[in-house]
C-alpha cells in the first residue's frame, strides 16, 4: 500500500506566478489535510477536505489560496500570485474514513512534502 | 484554544545517553496526543500516540511517552539514543476523529559521539 504521495517535491516559482501542489492520499483514505511549515516553525493547519467537500478551511489565507479534492484524482492546493512569504514546505496528510469505526486509528499519515521556493 | 508548547528548541545528547523531550499542551477536554519525527528534507513519521488507557505508551524505534493529565504533559523518552535519532521531533494534539492537529514548534535533536 503506497503511502501519501505529493508532487512535485520541489517547486520554484517567481513572484506573481501560480503554484499547484498535488497530494494523492493513501488508498482507501477519503480525508485530506494540508499543513504549512515555515522555517523554524512547526506545522500549521491550513485546510481539511473530504471528497468534493471542504470541511474546514479556517487555517487558509482568505486570498490567493484555494484547495480542492475532486471525486477523481489528487487533492490540489493552489496558490495564485505567489509572494516570497509563501516559501515554505507544504505537507499533505490523509486519514481513513470514520476514524472511530475504523478501529479508532485517529492517525494522519503524512506525505514527504512539497518545498516551495518563491524567487 | 488548543496549543502545544515544546520548551526546548534544540537539544544535544551523547550517543547512548538517555533522552527526554518535553511537551505541554493546552486543551479543554481529554486530548489525543501524538509525537512525530521529521528527518531533514523528509515528511513526518508517527512515533506514538495516546488516546486513552495506560498513560505510558510505547512507540517505534524504542521511544515511549507518558501522559500526565495533572501536568498537561506528554514527554517523549528514550533510554539510549542512537546517532540515527538525530532529527526534528514534533508533539501534536487533537480532539480525535478526523480533525486537524495542532503542532508544537518542534525540538531539534543532535546526537554527538
Amino acid at each position: 500500500n503506497a503511502g501519501v504521495m505529493q508532487n512535485p517535491r520541489h517547486l520554484v516559482r517567481r513572484r506573481g506566478q501560480e503554484a499547484r501542489l498535488r497530494c494523492s492520499p493513501m488508498k482507501g483514505h477519503s480525508h485530506v489535510y494540508w499543513y504549512r511549515q515555515l522555517p523554524e516553525e512547526g506545522l500549521k493547519f491550513m485546510v481539511y477536505l473530504q471528497k468534493e467537500n471542504i470541511i474546514d478551511e479556517s487555517g487558509m489565507p482568505k486570498e490567493r489560496f484555494s484547495a480542492e479534492f475532486p471525486k477523481e484524482g489528487p487533492s490540489i492546493l493552489r496558490i495564485q500570485q505567489v509572494v516570497r512569504g509563501d516559501s515554505a514546505a507544504y505537507f499533505c496528510a490523509s486519514s481513513p474514513p470514520q476514524g472511530r469505526l475504523a478501529g479508532g486509528s485517529y492517525e494522519q499519515y503524512f506525505g514527504p512534502g512539497t518545498r516551495l521556493t518563491v524567487t | 484554544a488548543q496549543s502545544v508548547t515544546q520548551p526546548d528548541i534544540h537539544i544535544t545528547v551523547s550517543e547512548g545517553a538517555s533522552l527526554e523531550l518535553r511537551c505541554n499542551y493546552s486543551y479543554g477536554a481529554t486530548p489525543y496526543l501524538f509525537w512525530y519525527v521529521q528527518s531533514p528534507g523528509q515528511g513526518l513519521q508517527l512515533l506514538l500516540k495516546y488516546f486513552s488507557g495506560d498513560t505510558l505508551v510505547q512507540g517505534i524505534k524504542g521511544f515511549e511517552a507518558e501522559f500526565k493529565r495533572s501536568q498537561s504533559s506528554f514527554n517523549l523518552r528514550k533510554p539510549s539514543v542512537h546517532w540515527s535519532d538525530a532529527a526534528e521531533y514534533f508533539c501534536a494534539v487533537g480532539p480525535g476523529g478526523n480533525t486537524p492537529l495542532v503542532f508544537g514548534k518542534g525540538t531539534r535533536l543532535s546526537v554527538i559521539a
